[in-house]
């Protein structure tokens, strides 16, 4: 009964393969995010979609790639991926402004 | 640039001391306050959440105080213990259609409670 699950929790690639990362919240929130975490720990917005639409594009290569089929699911598949994309990507939920989020566990995305 | 500035960038606090952990605001259109906790291999998980209107929060042993003519404001730990040792991130939000909704994050603190 996890809220907010993300698959696979660890992803280790060489440069230049193509990724995906699945995630699905069973809260009945209708906005979903993409953060990233680096290796000092910042968390960084990457984009959020409201009932599929999107809502935020932060500036992330055009690599990256986050697609909604239904409010429920948000998945990001990233291109050619860089030693520079390793970080641990999250996926969070919220019902509306003003209400925290509720995170996922995390992808460890390692690229060699 | 960053919007919000987390201080400590560490802290150390012996069992049963107080732990504070400060944050700053550049952007006065934000209206909505929360503190995350995160252990290490899991998510951030909201802790507590504070809005401009009031000047202090308290749930357990967990106190924010804000002070928005300073555009400051700060988690307060009572009685800390080895568990709570874990990364804080204060981070703030605006109204949806000034900034899409996005919580902006701080630098985090990395809290270590002795026993």
């Amino acid at each position: 009964d996890t809220a907010v699950s993300q698959t696979p929790k660890y992803l280790v690639t060489q440069m230049g393969n193509d990724k995906s990362i699945k995630c699905e919240q069973n809260l009945g929130h209708d906005t979903m995010y993409w953060y990233k975490q680096d290796s000092k720990k910042f968390l960084k917005i990457m984009f959020s979609y409201n009932n599929k639409e999107l809502i935020i594009n932060e500036t992330v290569p055009n690599r990256f790639s986050p697609k909604s089929p239904d409010k429920a699911h948000l998945n990001l598949h990233i291109n050619s991926l860089e030693l520079g994309d390793s970080a641990v990507y999250f996926c969070a939920s919220s019902p509306r402004t003003g209400v925290g989020y509720t995170f996922g566990s995390g992808t460890r995305l390692t690229v060699v | 640039q960053q919007q919000v500035k987390q201080s400590p960038q560490s802290l150390i606090v012996q069992k049963g001391g107080i732990s504070i952990i400060n944050c700053a605001y550049e952007n006065t259109a934000f209206d909505y306050f929360p503190w995350y906790q995160q252990f290490p291999g899991k998510g951030p998980a909201l802790l507590i959440a504070i809005r401009p209107d009031v000047s202090e929060k308290k749930e357990g042993r967990f106190t924010i105080s804000f002070n928005k003519s300073a555009k400051q404001f700060s988690l307060h730990i009572m009685d800390s213990q080895p568990g709570d040792s874990a990364t804080y991130f204060c981070a703030a939000q605006g109204q949806k259609k000034s900034s899409g909704d996005k919580l902006t994050f701080g630098t985090g603190t990395r809290l270590a409670v002795r026993p």
